[in-house]
């Protein structure tokens, strides 16, 4: 049974830069969601999405959007970078009918300078 | 919106002692609750998770953790610490926001060190 997995590992950007990010679901998995962790704080929700749609949203502004493609892959993109965007970002991936049940990738660090 | 809180954001024990960290949460429904472990640059790691079917729940490398619904409480424990225990602990529950979609809300965390 392959993991979640997440990549770049790492990343560096610019204040006022775009980025994205990038999750693998866990085989068999087809809901996805993102988490923010800054450091020395507990994950924040982003969003959630299932079926390709976001079903789901914590409270984060607009710039920071997402999607999942039909093989259940995700992707995270964040717009007009801001120092304070600087996180782990964590993806985590469960079953539609146990959502509440989520299993999470390595993170992808991100510094915004 | 539920809530998560943990006592301690430092835990320190021996090896071979009790470990115990706390978490204590708000919800106004039956809530579904989870203990995660972190590990310095990694994701987390799921240790144990209650649904509402028994409330001692065993979960992986020996912890286990009871559900007390009059005290609104979720303490992890295990009998014997191990160095390989040492790590970021996170208490979290899940909150339903619609439509089959959850999201888990977690606690500040608390980081275990076990001492030779």
């Amino acid at each position: 049974e392959t993991g979640v997995t997440q990549s770049p590992t790492h990343l560096i950007k610019t204040r006022g830069q775009q980025v994205t990010l990038r999750c693998s679901s866990q085989s068999g998995h087809n809901t996805v969601s993102w988490y923010q962790q800054a450091l020395g704080q507990g994950p924040q929700f982003i969003f959630q999405y299932y079926r390709e749609e976001e079903n789901g949203r914590g409270n984060f502004p607009p710039r920071f959007s997402g999607l999942q493609f039909p093989n259940y892959s995700s992707e995270l993109n964040v717009n007009a970078l801001e120092l304070d965007d600087s996180a782990l970002y964590l993806c985590a991936s469960s079953f539609v009918g146990r959502a509440y049940e989520q299993y999470f990738g390595p993170g992808t660090r991100l510094t915004v300078t | 919106a539920q809530s998560v809180t943990q006592l301690g954001s430092h835990v320190s024990v021996s090896e071979g002692a009790l470990v115990l960290l706390r978490c204590n949460y708000s919800s106004s429904v039956p809530p579904y609750l989870f203990w995660y472990v972190q590990y310095p640059n990694q994701g987390l790691q799921l240790l144990l998770k209650y649904t509402s079917a028994a409330t001692l729940v065993k979960g992986i490398n020996g912890f286990e953790a009871e559900f007390k619904k009059s005290e609104t409480s979720f303490h992890l424990t295990k009998p014997s610490a191990h160095m390989s225990d040492a790590a970021e602990y996170f208490c979290a529950v899940s909150d339903s926001t619609g439509a089959g979609s959850y999201q888990l809300t977690f606690g500040k965390g608390t980081k275990l060190s076990v001492i030779p």
